[in-house]
């Protein structure tokens, strides 16, 4: 079946504006996990959903961060104000069951690389 | 405190030499779980295998290979005949329960290999 997919794959944006992301999980999976990768870093988690609920948020960065999860399927990642700081690759996974499901597996997205200039 | 350690930054290798990539994990649970993942140029992390806590045998895929210890709290990646398809980043994450209850996957920062023709 078809796998985690994101849109748009490129995003440049101008200092102050406002993006939104979007992710696709793998149909069927309850839980979505968004990640950021900085440039030659490691992945830094921000939001997990279970459901269309978020119980863990404790990675957002600022309040200028913000996700949803719709009808237990899609997400969006909505960065205001955006900062030339918030440049970086922003990943999305999914698992089939997520929370409690320590042995899950995260399946991820190709990403959408932000610019923000 | 850092919970997932991949000490070696980079790596670069001949082909056909044999690689050995390190992992060391840190966790007071007793179930949890060990991942690698493959991101290469193109940018999407792949999947590559799950370790679960009980589980010390030894596995080997093809040209892969990993090694568990738990005395060390490792869990390294043998690459044995590398080929220049290898170059990649690759991530080792460690999967336990948070304070929540629920699945919280932490990654390593990547081990960047470069296999030269």
């Amino acid at each position: 079946g078809a796998g985690v997919s994101q849109s748009p794959s490129n995003k440049v944006t101008e200092k102050g504006k406002d993006v939104e992301l979007r992710c696709d999980p793998i149909s069927g999976h309850t839980a979505l996990y968004w990640y950021r990768q900085s440039l030659g870093q490691g992945l830094e988690f921000l939001i997990y959903f279970q459901g269309n609920s978020a119980p863990d948020k404790s990675g957002l960065p600022s309040d200028r961060f913000s996700a949803e999860r719709t009808g237990g399927s899609v997400s969006t990642l909505t960065i205001q104000r955006t900062q030339q700081e918030d440049s970086a690759v922003y990943l999305c996974a999914s698992s089939l069951k997520g929370g409690g499901g320590v042995a899950d597996t995260q399946y991820f997205g190709p990403g959408t690389r932000l610019t923000v200039l | 405190a850092q919970k997932v350690t991949q000490a070696q930054t980079e790596i670069s290798v001949v082909e056909k030499e044999d690689v050995t990539l390190d992992c060391v994990y840190e966790t007071r649970d007793t179930t949890y779980y060990l991942f690698w993942y493959k991101q290469p140029p193109s940018g999407e992390l792949v999947f590559l295998i799950r370790r679960n806590s009980f589980d010390e045998q030894n596995e080997i895929s093809g040209r892969y290979s990993w090694n568990f210890q738990k005395s060390t709290s490792s869990f390294n990646f043998t690459i044995t005949a590398s080929q220049v398809v290898d170059s990649a980043v690759y991530f080792c994450a460690l999967s336990e329960r948070n304070s929540g209850g629920y699945q919280k996957v932490t990654f390593g920062t990547g081990t960047k290999l470069q296999v030269i023709p």
